[in-house]
């Protein structure tokens, strides 16, 4: 069964500092992987989608690695801020006629 | 630029009643459209996507029916909702491409009673 996990479920960590968020997943043949946001009771919004040809891709203080053949994804968030306190989502295509598995996602908090 | 609406933000129905969630796309033509439902701990579960007009597909059975009478129009309907039927749905669409971004819109917070 094609799955994905993020662990830990949930992160509290102080302002400023950088932190890394996990995603794993059971099979190396994936299409593409997408991390997500979502605050309290809104929608998921897009933060970075990684096509399997590529090991990273950037925004702003946001970079997220992959790597199929330890099945693994990062999200590195740096100099973290209170703002960035949210649900952050895992998401994978595992080909390109399947849609997305979404992991349970990390809730993190960040403390001024 | 495109957009994506949902309606609407809540939702509070009794038990046995019908229920028609609506969900329009603009900015942009033939968008691959897409039904989740979020429940407590329990993650995204996809339940409807469609490729084009009249085109769905169903990935978990249920009580649950979605149609797509227009191009950018997607509805998710029930004839009798279930109290396991309450959750967050939401709505979501991407470009026809497979390695396009999937893009949400703001969800319905469906209470069953």
């Amino acid at each position: 069964k094609q799955e994905v996990t993020q662990i830990p479920a949930a992160l509290s960590v102080p302002e400023g500092e950088n932190l890394v968020l996990n995603c794993s997943f059971t099979d190396s043949a994936i299409y593409n992987l997408q991390w997500f946001r979502q605050d309290p009771g809104k929608g998921l919004t897009s933060l970075l989608l990684i096509q399997s040809s590529q090991r990273e891709q950037t925004s702003g203080r946001l970079n997220a690695s992959l790597d199929k053949s330890s099945g693994r994804s990062t999200l590195y968030i740096a100099a973290s801020q209170p703002g960035d306190s949210a649900t952050y989502l895992c998401a994978v295509r595992y080909s390109g006629n399947t849609p997305l598995v979404f992991g349970k996602g990390t809730r993190l908090s960040v403390i001024a | 630029s495109q957009t994506i609406h949902q309606w609407p933000a809540t939702l509070v129905q009794p038990v046995g009643s019908p229920l028609s969630l609506e969900c329009t796309v603009e900015g942009t033509s033939n968008p691959n459209l897409y039904w989740y439902r979020q429940a407590a701990g329990r993650g995204l579960q996809l339940l409807f996507y469609s490729v084009g007009i009249g085109q769905i597909s169903s990935e978990v059975p249920q009580n649950l029916s979605a149609s797509r009478p227009q191009d950018r129009q997607f509805i998710l309907s029930s004839k009798k909702l279930l109290l396991s039927d309450s959750g967050f749905y939401l709505c979501a669409w991407s470009r026809t491409a497979r390695n396009e971004k999937l893009f949400f819109g703001s969800g319905t917070q469906l209470s069953v009673l």
